[in-house]
């Protein structure tokens, strides 16, 4: 079955300090690739998403993702991270074909940043 | 202002009495969908809808009915909650692209006693 994993469940880092959240999925076939923001109290928002061509994509507020199609992996990254970037961050995964309208989410990695 | 509305945003009830949760959205979207969200387990689909009635389960159907009578309008009906139903619950929109992403209500704070 379809599944998505996200390595890190907490992180805490300090202001100004870099961020890498790993994200894998398991499907094989063409997929869509997103990644959300839940901050506290508030519902999901998208960060970024991956539909094709350049692999490197950016997003809001400083972050990027790098889709490595050989490794199934969709890392989030922000150089320098900020107090107000303590939220929740979860990574999903469409498949392209069929348009199922299927989301897959990863279990969240909860980021807490100390200022 | 384009969004996704659900109705309440907390409630707390009790085992057996029936609910309902409404959602709306105002952007024509064909595509809706509910999840929940427990800790430690992100995100998992309950049911979703690719169009008026249209419906299909996702992961975690037990449990929940939905209806899709109107583009607008998917509803989660839970006809006998249970405490282990006791999630925080988001609906979801999207056009039909397959490159359209979805947006998000503010979610129900559902609890059962």
């Amino acid at each position: 079955a379809q599944s998505v994993s996200q390595h890190n469940h907490h992180v805490i880092l300090s202001e100004a300090a870099s961020l890498e959240l790993g994200c894998n999925y398991s499907y094989g076939g063409t997929v869509n690739l997103f990644w959300y923001v839940q901050y506290p109290g508030q519902h999901l928002q998208l960060l970024l998403k991956y539909f094709s061509g350049d692999p490197l994509v950016k997003g809001i507020k400083g972050f990027e993702a790098e889709f490595i199609k050989s490794k199934f992996s969709f890392n989030l990254r922000k150089p320098s991270v900020q107090w107000s970037d303590t939220a929740e961050y979860f990574c999903a995964v469409s498949r392209r074909a069929g348009n199922t309208g299927k989301l897959i989410f990863g279990q969240g990695t909860t980021l807490q940043v100390k200022p | 202002e384009a969004q996704v509305t659900q109705n309440p945003r907390y409630l707390i009830t009790v085992t057996g009495k029936k609910l309902t949760v409404t959602c709306s959205q105002n952007m024509n979207h064909e595509y809706m969908s509910w999840y929940r969200q427990d800790p430690g387990l992100g995100l998992r689909q309950i049911y979703y809808s690719m169009n008026v009635e249209v419906t299909d389960k996702g992961d975690v159907p037990e449990g929940y009915k939905v209806s899709r009578k109107e583009k607008r309008n998917f509803p989660l009906i839970l006809e006998s909650p249970s405490p282990n139903q006791t999630s925080l619950y988001f609906c979801a929109s999207s056009g039909s692209g397959v490159n359209s992403p979805l947006h998000f209500g503010n979610g129900t704070r559902l609890t059962v006693t």
